[in-house]
């Protein structure tokens, strides 16, 4: 069965420094989102693109933050200048128009 | 601002029995919910959804119930196995939200053996 993956299940940076984390999405899925969670906090919705734009993004998802799909396959998250407050699990999901969403397994990013 | 929410932080009960996991909403413009389990270090899997025109949705083991009028779902296993014991959240969309999903906070299952 198709999967959503992510790359690096772990990363670890310095608070300042910048970080890319990468998804690969369901093939043939049309909707792609990025979600976090803070330990022992709320899912929460980060940015969500479709037809190779972003098409919502929640306040968390400010200008440190941005999303690209290079290359029709992978689904990138940037942070330009990681804060101690960014070290969450990251969630990458995708659906088609009929699917519900698929999500990916994570990163966990540690900002030292 | 809790526009969905899991009262309870955890629920245990023994296998073979029914597990009822609640959720209730705010918006009454969401009309769409779904119901993830989520094991320590995975991400959510989709268990099952309901669309708002319905009230009930069944999936083997896994029934989602929705109650309009009182902004309340649940979600029954039956009979709870230890494999379930996970994380459930329950999440909306619709409405100003769009296709984005608004979790709740989760509810921790044990099921014990």
């Amino acid at each position: 069965e198709p999967e959503v993956t992510q790359t690096p299940s772990h990363q670890v940076t310095q608070m300042g420094q910048e970080v890319i984390l990468r998804c690969v999405p369901i093939s043939n899925h049309l909707y792609f989102y990025w979600y976090r969670q803070i330990l022992g906090q709320k899912v929460e919705f980060l940015v969500s693109f479709y037809n190779n734009e972003i098409s919502e993004k929640s306040e968390i998802f400010d200008d440190q933050f941005s999303v690209e799909r290079p290359d029709g396959s992978n689904f990138t998250l940037k942070i330009r200048s990681t804060k101690l407050e960014d070290s969450a699990m990251y969630f990458c999901a995708s659906r088609s128009l009929r699917s519900d969403g698929c999500f990916g397994p994570g990163t966990r990013l540690t900002v030292t | 601002d809790q526009q969905v929410k899991q009262n309870s932080p955890s629920l245990s009960v023994q296998e073979g029995r029914i597990s009822i996991l609640n959720c209730d909403y705010t918006n009454s413009m969401f009309d769409y919910f779904l119901w993830y389990k989520k094991y320590p270090a995975e991400g959510p899997t989709f268990l099952i959804s309901i669309s708002s025109i319905k009230d009930k949705n069944e999936d083997g083991r896994f029934t989602v119930f929705l109650n309009k009028s009182a902004k309340h779902l649940s979600l029954h296993i039956v009979p709870s196995q230890p494999g379930d014991s996970a994380v459930y959240f329950c999440a909306a969309s619709g409405g100003e939200y769009g296709n984005k999903l608004v979790f709740g906070a989760g509810t921790i299952l044990r099921v014990k053996s």
